[in-house]
């Protein structure tokens, strides 16, 4: 499994756009790349996921160069209430479930 | 559609008792996850399961804990005896087959308080 590096912590304030970058240089050929949330006293929410370039969902945009070796996700004009952990995670397809690993996270705290 | 179903939701015990954590996944999941989290720790994968059948229980950190999937809709985590170590957030998670990289769905937890 491909081991992801990201940021310990990010402090932002209301309205800004906040981009956590992750990286992740052993990426095989087969891995995507998702991003999950999570709030205090609740487990994780998958936010977004994607194999190359750029995709857009209600919530964030996550941005892939042509090398996969790092990904970042872009949050717009964040509110106090993203304020919360997020994780980066690599992994391949599959039928069947695989060893899902979470790293540390990125504690993000949007300040008013 | 409901989500995964943890219960129960909190629980307190003492130690040495016997703890059972149970779990619901989506209908139509194939493979189930138990984690815990601590704040010293963070968020530990203890073991999955693919169609019933576990596949990595590397995670479990000692005997005390078992965990079991006797079919597709119910599982099991089991912590006998248990200890104010074990006081933590236990989540279950599962996925559905074919899905694309890492995408697992959440439960609520079970917030585990040993004294």
């Amino acid at each position: 499994l491909a081991k992801t590096t990201q940021p310990i912590s990010m402090d932002s304030y209301e309205g800004q756009e906040v981009n956590i970058t992750c990286s992740h240089n052993n990426i095989a050929t087969n891995d995507y790349i998702t991003w999950y949330q999570q709030f205090p006293s609740q487990g994780p929410r998958f936010i977004i996921q994607g194999y190359k370039t750029k995709v857009t969902n209600e919530v964030a945009s996550l941005f892939i160069p042509a090398d996969r070796k790092s990904s970042t996700l872009s949050l717009p004009r964040v509110s106090l209430s993203d304020t919360a952990v997020y994780y980066c995670l690599v992994g391949p397809t599959g039928t069947g479930g695989f060893k899902t690993i979470f790293g540390a996270g990125t504690r993000l705290f949007v300040k008013a | 559609d409901a989500g995964v179903i943890q219960s129960p939701r909190h629980e307190v015990t003492e130690m040495g008792q016997e703890v059972t954590l149970r779990c619901k996944p989506i209908s139509g999941h194939n493979s189930l996850f138990w984690y815990r989290q601590t704040m010293m720790r963070g968020l530990e994968l203890l073991i999955y399961f693919n169609n019933n059948v576990p596949i990595d229980d590397s995670g479990m950190p000692e005997d005390r804990f078992s965990a079991k999937m006797p079919n597709a809709s119910f599982s099991t985590l089991k912590i006998q005896p248990s200890e104010p170590r074990d006081s933590a957030v236990y989540f279950c998670a599962s996925s559905r087959p074919g899905f694309s990289g890492n995408t697992i769905y959440f439960g609520e937890g079970s917030w585990l308080t040993v004294v």
